[in-house]
């Protein structure tokens, strides 16, 4: 079953608006990632947070992550045209602390933004 | 200029037929993956390997086989015992720090298979 679960599965806004996509997960991690992919393309990271942080900022986005509630939330803040693409977000598990590297990809938000 | 090749962009295969998929990374990545992605959805895990010599099965790995002989390639064979191959089909790198938690992935272009 998947890790990750993105919601909502699509999301149509205005350029300029702010768009909030959010992920559940199911076991402890040790970071969630975030990932962009244009139609068509490889995916591109975005932003890690660790299991121990809260939030965390990069730009124009603001990723946050609440291990309680096993979920995280993205948000791009005055969206561009050209962040049409779909956004999954990645669970790294935590495996009595050690990293193997290996990603559970969650099905994805396609976010388009109208200009 | 550093990065993750694959190749071909597209790839076209008659039923029955095997075909290998290739991934290059000069990034001097340990670790290399393979994922499958069809139309709406995510990337489902096929085989993965930390270290040359070595690979491990992802979720996904009935009909495909890899290899790992060098650091910088991890081929991809997509043999005729898959019986639904046609997806797109990433290769992914990254670098693995023992317990350190950096680690995000880079990934190729993808190549897209379509089964005739």
């Amino acid at each position: 079953s998947q890790q990750g679960e993105e919601d909502p599965q699509a999301l149509s806004i205005q350029e300029g608006e702010n768009a909030t996509m959010n992920c559940s997960y199911k076991t402890s991690i040790n970071n969630l990632q975030w990932y962009r992919q244009n139609s068509g393309r490889g995916l591109v990271h975005l932003i890690l947070i660790r299991s121990n942080e809260r939030e965390k900022h990069s730009g124009r986005l603001r990723v946050t992550l609440d291990t309680s509630k096993k979920s995280s939330s993205l948000l791009i803040t005055a969206s561009r045209a050209a962040d049409t693409a779909s956004y999954f977000c990645a669970t790294d598990p935590n495996a009595g602390g050690t990293s193997y590297g290996k990603l559970t990809f969650g099905q994805g938000t396609i976010l388009t933004v109208h200009p | 200029d550093g990065g993750i090749t694959q190749s071909p962009k597209y790839l076209f295969r008659k039923e029955g037929q095997n075909v290998t998929l290739s991934c290059e990374q000069n990034l001097n990545h340990d670790a290399m993956y393979w994922y499958r992605q069809d139309p709406g959805q995510g990337l489902r895990l096929i085989y993965y390997s930390q270290i040359v010599n070595d690979f491990q099965k992802g979720d996904i790995a009935e009909g495909y086989s890899v290899s790992r002989e060098k650091k910088e390639s991890f081929p991809l064979t997509v043999t005729s015992a898959q019986k639904n191959p046609t997806a797109f089909y990433l290769c992914a790198s990254s670098m693995i720090l023992g317990t350190s938690v950096r680690n995000e992935q880079f990934f190729g272009p993808g190549t897209r298979l379509t089964v005739l």
